[in-house]
């Protein structure tokens, strides 16, 4: 089974509005990390927010925010006021809190997001 | 100052040669990973070493070795290319183990001709 799922392969969004990607995992581990990287054409990875599974709160970053619902195991990247740069691919990753797996990022397959004028 | 740095950018080989990638973090951290990006952007772990000592070792075929000289750095080796080795290829790291944020190097494109 797939551990990070990402439904979207992409998405559109007008400049200046809200967009949300979608992410689901899948654990057994009662600890884990959930994140979101973003890659632009240029190809680095950029990280973008974190949100432990024992964070009661949603994290947020800027305009980045992480909703976080345990019972559905989902995390979905919420970007407020969108921006032309912000036009990139989008991955979902979890690392497990297990010893033998410890570090170890699983990424989703990503959403292409474009935002336009 | 470049956090995570890899050299080369890009390396365009043929087949059955032998290449390197070094990655260098001087961010003091304890541990550093591999990363492979396939031609469908799927990124997967490689190798993960801690204070120089290798902790995951992904299924990845032999003709890939990790070495790791000193905290700061991860070389890849690879033997005997094939044209399935062509992807980009990333180093990243992170504080510990554990640690919330993975930091990635730029990357480097292989091609495998």
């Amino acid at each position: 089974a797939q551990k990070i799922t990402q439904t979207q392969p992409g998405m559109f969004v007008q400049e200046k509005e809200a967009v949300t990607l979608d992410c689901t995992y899948d654990t057994s581990d009662p600890s884990y990390g959930l994140f979101w990287y973003k890659q632009p054409s240029s190809g680095e990875m950029i990280f973008l927010i974190y949100q432990g599974s024992y964070d009661q709160q949603n994290a947020t970053e800027g305009r980045y925010s992480l909703n976080f619902q345990k019972a559905r195991k989902s995390a979905n990247l919420v970007i407020s006021a969108s921006q032309l740069g912000d036009s990139a691919m989008y991955f979902c990753a979890m690392r497990e809190g297990r010893g033998s797996t410890l570090g170890r990022l699983y990424f989703g397959r990503g959403t292409q997001l474009t935002v336009w004028p | 100052d470049t956090a995570v740095s890899q050299t080369p950018k890009y390396l365009v080989t043929q087949m059955g040669n032998d290449k390197s990638i070094k990655c260098e973090q001087n961010l003091g951290h304890d541990t550093m990973y591999w990363y492979k990006q396939d031609s469908k952007k799927f990124l997967k772990i490689m190798f993960s070493y801690n204070n120089k000592e290798l902790i995951i070792n992904e299924t990845v075929p032999n003709r890939f070795s990790p070495k790791s000289p000193d905290k700061a750095h991860l070389n890849l080796h690879i033997n005997s290319l094939e044209l399935g080795d062509s992807a980009v290829y990333f180093c990243a790291s992170s504080q510990f183990l554990a640690s919330e944020t993975q930091y990635f190097g730029p990357g480097t494109r292989l091609l495998v001709l």
